[in-house]
């Protein structure tokens, strides 16, 4: 069973940084591109980033480029994301979430998030 | 960008009757869209991928047409566990990668 487990969310002042991690299991990691995709309270989601099996191939909304750095550790197993510079509006759940293949495609497990909040 | 544009934003309609889900995409995206289902507090489900591939262990009641620009998602008779948020999502050109806003699919 594929497992996604995210952590690191948490209380922050706008300016600063946070780092989130994802732990995956149940799934030959690094076959898989990985993503973040953001739901912030009462909304839609969002894709915020995602990169390829290989680390190749990363992109990232326009809302976070320059600000959020994607990364992965095939060997761990994991999933990172750099935040910083935060603004009131990167307030969301945070999930991550496994691609159906190696590149950028479509998302077939997500983990169940885990929550940031920007305020002063 | 591309801009993915959903319609209706609720749809109400009784167990067993049919639901047809509209995404526009503001550019062709190809075949290139999926559709999620998500519950409230629950993470997404992948439902349909590239337009019209069902996703495993998806129903067959869920179905996905359309290419270019129009894409539909079908219920061919809703069951009580589709009362939920739908999301359609293109892969073209990315980044990014961009959902649209969103249909519930309310009880009547």
């Amino acid at each position: 069973e594929v497992q996604l487990v995210e952590s690191g969310g948490g209380l922050v002042q706008p300016g600063r940084s946070l780092r989130l991690s994802c732990v995956a299991s149940g799934f030959t990691f690094d076959d898989y591109a990985m993503h973040w995709v953001r739901q912030a309270p009462g909304k839609g989601l969002e894709w915020v980033s995602g990169v390829s099996w290989n680390s190749a191939n990363i992109g990232y909304a326009d809302s976070v480029e320059g600000r959020f750095t994607i990364s992965r550790d095939n060997a761990k197993k994991s999933l990172f994301l750099q935040m910083n510079s935060l603004r009131t509006d990167d307030t969301a759940l945070y999930h991550c979430a496994k691609d159906i293949s190696g590149s950028i495609r479509y998302f077939d497990s997500w983990g169940q998030g885990t929550l940031v909040t920007v305020s002063s | 960008e591309i801009v993915l544009t959903q319609s209706p934003a609720t749809l109400s309609l009784s167990p067993g009757e049919r639901a047809t889900l509209s995404c526009r995409a503001s550019q062709s995206v190809i075949g290139y869209l999926a559709w999620y289902q998500q519950k409230p507090g629950r993470a997404p489900r992948l439902l349909i991928y590239d337009a019209s591939y069902r996703a495993t262990g998806i129903p067959a009641r869920f179905s996905g047409s359309g290419s270019g620009t129009d894409f539909t998602l079908t219920i061919s008779s809703v069951e009580p566990e589709d009362f939920a948020v739908y999301y359609c999502q293109h892969r073209r050109n990315w980044p990014p990668v961009t959902f649209g806003g969103g249909t519930k699919v309310e009880i009547k």
